[in-house]
């Protein structure tokens, strides 16, 4: 298993500014996801984030609005950036153990004002 | 691609009840198929992995099911109690890197 800790928890940001979600392992893991779940929706992969490489966006995702980081086998940040209220989430950084099962962080409740 | 449906997408129930929750797929060559339970407004927690070898999976009073060649997966809560209630999510690896597809998830609610 993986224990997997985000902050902050959650955050009321201002239209036009950005915030950085961090995502802290207690274990070494290759392959790091970010999911984003909108209000009563599930979730949608945003990104995947491999130690060593560029992160890989999903459709409708780019790297601009979401640069991701991923410097070390245990931790990622997510930046939200030049944020509006559609940005409104809940994001969910997760990890995958082998075989193919994934944990999730307690996520970050985003509100864009 | 990967579809994955559960039903219903709602669900109330008196405390005690035994209750099954249903998730389908649609394409039947999956790795395996992983149950969820998500709070309101917190991330999710895993509840059961099922392999694709596997028929079924237990913890507690969860028990799930998997049968590949029809596409389908249960969930079953034995004894159901008011701390059961949350949404229920399952999930199957697919796609080149595997990525978790999601169902929208079940609200069930147990009512003391």
């Amino acid at each position: 298993s993986a224990v997997i800790s985000q902050k902050p928890s959650r955050d009321i940001c201002q239209r036009g500014t950005s915030l950085t979600i961090q995502c802290q392992v207690d274990s070494q893991v290759t392959m790091m996801f970010w999911y984003r779940q909108q209000p009563g929706q599930s979730l949608t992969l945003i990104a995947t984030a491999n130690q060593g490489s560029e992160a890989t966006y999903e459709s409708g995702f780019v790297i601009d609005k979401f640069p991701i980081s991923r410097p070390n086998l245990t931790f990622s940040t997510l930046t939200v950036s030049n944020m509006s209220p559609e940005d409104s989430s809940i994001y969910l950084c997760s990890v995958r153990t082998k075989p193919y099962e994934q944990y999730f962080g307690p996520g970050t409740r985003l509100t864009v004002t | 691609k990967q579809e994955v449906t559960q039903i219903p997408a709602a669900l109330s129930v008196p405390e005690g009840e035994n209750l099954v929750l249903n998730c389908s797929f649609t394409d039947s060559a999956i790795y395996n198929l992983q149950w969820f339970r998500q709070d309101p407004g917190k991330g999710l927690t895993s509840l059961l992995l099922i392999q694709s070898s596997q028929r079924e999976q237990t913890s507690g009073r969860l028990n799930a099911s998997l049968d590949k060649s029809s596409g389908r997966s249960t969930l079953y809560i034995a004894a159901s109690q008011p701390g059961d209630s949350a949404t229920y999510l399952c999930a199957v690896p697919s796609g080149s890197a595997r990525q978790l597809t999601f169902g929208s998830g079940t609200q069930l609610t147990v009512l003391p």
